[in-house]
């Protein structure tokens, strides 16, 4: 068991909502990392929080932003959502900034945008 | 930044038969590369690792070859079972001095298909 658990489940939204999903890390792990997997693809790192700073970012426009709180757990906004953004939104934890270790992923939150 | 290409996108065998998925990547700064399984409706998990340092690892069924200098690396499944079937993802992390320092880059997956 990783012990990263991630809420909601499943949830839909229409073109223009907003959505907060959010994610608890594993016991001791202080980095969080957020990656979009759209149906038949591999995951895309969306962006990574460390000790509650973002450490890194990959290719999503600004309407994706996360946040890290004090106890290590994270959230992922997405504004103004579009068709697109429908997918599986994975978060996994590790330490040390992610720049050492095995990645640890919870079962993810799969999101439809109508 | 990294890009990462797995081949072969589908992979059927007959069970027992061995299945083997290559990747290659395009940063030469990454020292991480993990192999994850991921199941219909499930989250991926990691099968098994290697890094820059070594050439060569196994576990059970399982083993992973590294070419630092070709810059690609293979997943090689032995005995195959019907269980196996699920789909492959290779990643690559990015190293320091590099374009993706620190991230996780994926590749886009083989669907490994066991016939009983």
């Amino acid at each position: 068991e990783t012990g990263v658990t991630q809420s909601p489940t499943h949830l839909i939204k229409t073109r223009g909502q907003q959505v907060t999903l959010r994610c608890s890390s594993q016991s001791g792990h202080n980095t969080v990392s957020w990656y979009q997997q759209a149906l038949g693809q591999g995951p895309q790192f969306i962006f990574q929080y460390y000790r509650e700073e973002e450490n890194g970012r990959g290719n999503f426009p600004p309407r994706f932003s996360g946040l890290q709180f004090p106890n290590y757990s994270s959230e992922l906004n997405v504004n103004a959502l579009e068709l697109d953004d429908s997918a599986l939104y994975l978060c996994a934890s590790s330490l040390g900034g992610g720049l050492d270790g095995e990645l640890f992923f919870g079962e993810g939150s799969r999101l439809t945008v109508l | 930044g990294e890009n990462v290409e797995q081949h072969p996108s589908t992979l059927s065998v007959q069970e027992g038969d061995s299945a083997v998925i290559k990747c290659t990547y395009s940063d030469s700064a990454s020292n991480y590369f993990p192999w994850y399984k991921q199941e219909l409706g499930k989250r991926p998990q990691l099968i098994i690792d290697i890094r820059s340092n070594v050439g060569e690892k196994k576990d059970q069924r399982i083993a992973v070859t590294l070419n630092k200098t070709a810059k690609h690396f293979s997943l090689h499944i032995t005995e195959t079972q019907p269980e196996d079937s699920a789909v492959y993802f290779c990643a690559a992390r990015g190293g320091a001095g590099g374009t993706s320092y620190g991230k996780l880059t994926f590749g886009q997956g083989t669907i490994l298909t066991v016939h009983p």
